[in-house]
């Protein structure tokens, strides 16, 4: 079955730092390229970082650029999102998503997501 | 950089005939494929349409996209009590060299 599990989520304070896990299995994860999306509480989807498959490319949004870092362990089957200076305002449901290889950046398989809370 | 979704809710009976709509621009919609997906409240997200009108396996006929312009939309015949749900666009824009999601569509089965 292909999967992925989002692990590392829960409460910080503000000005902290928060280090989320994505693991796959059930597929080549080498040969895809890995978003992060988040979801704030009642709130819609907002995607966050993207990596390729060989990590020579990454992007990230405008709000968590330069305080996020998003990296990748293909031995390991592993996506990971380093998040730093957290904000009130990044309190959410953090996805790892996959994207299709010829889906023009659609992403086909989710997990469930980890939640993480920015409170003081 | 925005896409914007409308209606932001809309209901219909069993059976009926719903469309909901995204709106963007040159550097998203106007030049990039449209992906649409659909959410269970409490669960994840899950890909609906992809390439403007190409439905992953297992997405029944009943689920149809298009794309024309800056505008994309999304149908659904023959609603049924499973599609309440809320659903999001998406495309990729080219000035963020990320994805754009639309603000959702909360359908409500009657």
């Amino acid at each position: 079955e292909v999967r992925l599990v989002e692990s590392g989520g829960g409460l910080v304070k503000p000005g902290g730092s928060l280090r989320l896990s994505c693991a796959a299995s059930g597929f080549t994860f080498s040969d895809f390229g890995l978003n992060w999306v988040r979801q704030a509480p009642g709130k819609g989807l907002q995607w966050v970082s993207s990596i390729t498959s060989t990590s020579n490319y990454i992007y990230y949004g405008d709000s968590v650029r330069g305080r996020f870092t998003t990296s990748r362990d293909n031995a390991r089957n592993s996506l990971y999102l380093q998040m730093n200076s957290l904000r009130a305002d990044d309190t959410a449901v953090y996805y790892c998503a996959r994207r299709m290889i010829y889906g023009n950046n659609a992403f086909d398989i989710w997990g469930r997501g980890t939640m993480v809370t920015v409170s003081s | 950089q925005s896409v914007v979704a409308h209606p932001p809710s809309v209901s219909g009976t069993p059976g009926q005939s719903i469309t909901m709509s995204c709106s963007g621009s040159s550097s998203n919609i106007g030049s990039n494929a449209v992906n649409w997906y659909q959410q269970i409240p409490g669960t994840a997200p899950k890909l609906l349409m992809y390439n403007d009108n190409r439905r992953p396996s297992g997405v029944p006929a009943r689920f149809s996209g298009s794309r024309s312009g800056t505008s994309a939309s999304l149908a659904i015949s023959g609603l049924q009590s499973e599609d309440e749900a809320d659903y999001y666009c998406a495309a990729w824009d080219d000035s963020l060299k990320g994805p754009v999601f639309g603000g959702g569509t909360k359908v409500t089965v009657l």
